[in-house]
């Protein structure tokens, strides 16, 4: 099975930094790759898919790198409504589907 | 607008079984294949089921094979989960998905499943 790793585990930024999050995979999945964002009590929201694809309605400060087996979400300057928990998942296939252990952006 | 609506979670005993919900709308059902995505408290997301457009074909996380079924009446737009034999470590909110170009695009608001004694 392909593993998904992501660091770091918890970030501290402040509204207008620059933030990047790197996803690893065990193995390559080309460009398989989505991210997500996620806030309490709330159900995960796409962001990112095919590892650089910006999903309809998303702000363009939200970008995605990579392939193979290493990726980066990086959010160019951090806004107010960006604090949640991001998610890398391969999708390699129908078949299975691994998501990342996530990376909580919170206020320094 | 798309709108996925889950209902059937709970509080069940081990052993036990309970079957989700999901009333999709705002799309063509028919046309996408379907997933449930959990979480448990406190913890990350994982990919539990899929299904087919035409349930022809479902695939499921290790943890929940023989014990989980997904299914689908593309009839009444609506997707389920029956899970029998729960344990404790299946407690978490259950998410349906839908699968648009495999990612999953829309996301219901979820529904609790507790299982403990």
């Amino acid at each position: 099975d392909i593993q998904m790793t992501q660091s770091p585990s918890t970030l501290s930024a402040s509204v207008g930094d620059r933030v990047t999050i790197t996803c690893r995979a065990s193995q390559s999945i080309s460009s398989w790759l989505a991210w997500y964002q996620q806030k309490p009590g709330k159900a995960p929201k796409l962001l990112i898919y095919k590892a650089s694809s910006l999903e309809s309605g998303v702000p363009s400060r939200f970008s995605g790198s990579g392939s193979g087996t290493e990726f980066t979400l990086t959010i160019s300057s951090l806004q107010p409504d960006d604090f949640a928990t991001y998610y890398c998942q391969q999708y390699n296939s129908y078949s299975r589907f691994t998501f990342g252990p996530g990376t909580k952006v919170d206020i320094k | 607008e798309v709108q996925l609506v889950e209902s059937g979670g709970g509080l069940v005993q081990p052993g036990g079984s309970l079957r989700l919900s999901c009333a999709a709308s705002g799309f063509t059902f028919s046309s996408y294949w379907m997933s449930w995505v959990r979480q448990a408290p406190g913890k990350g997301l994982e990919w539990v089921a899929n299904i087919k457009q035409d349930g022809s074909e479902k695939y499921y996380v290790d943890s929940v094979k023989g014990r989980f079924t997904i299914s689908r009446d593309n009839a009444k737009n609506s997707l389920y989960l029956q899970m029998n034999s729960l344990r404790a470590e299946d407690t978490a909110v259950y998410y349906c998905a839908r699968d648009g170009a495999v990612v999953h695009d829309y996301w219901g608001q979820g529904t609790l499943v507790t299982v403990s004694s």
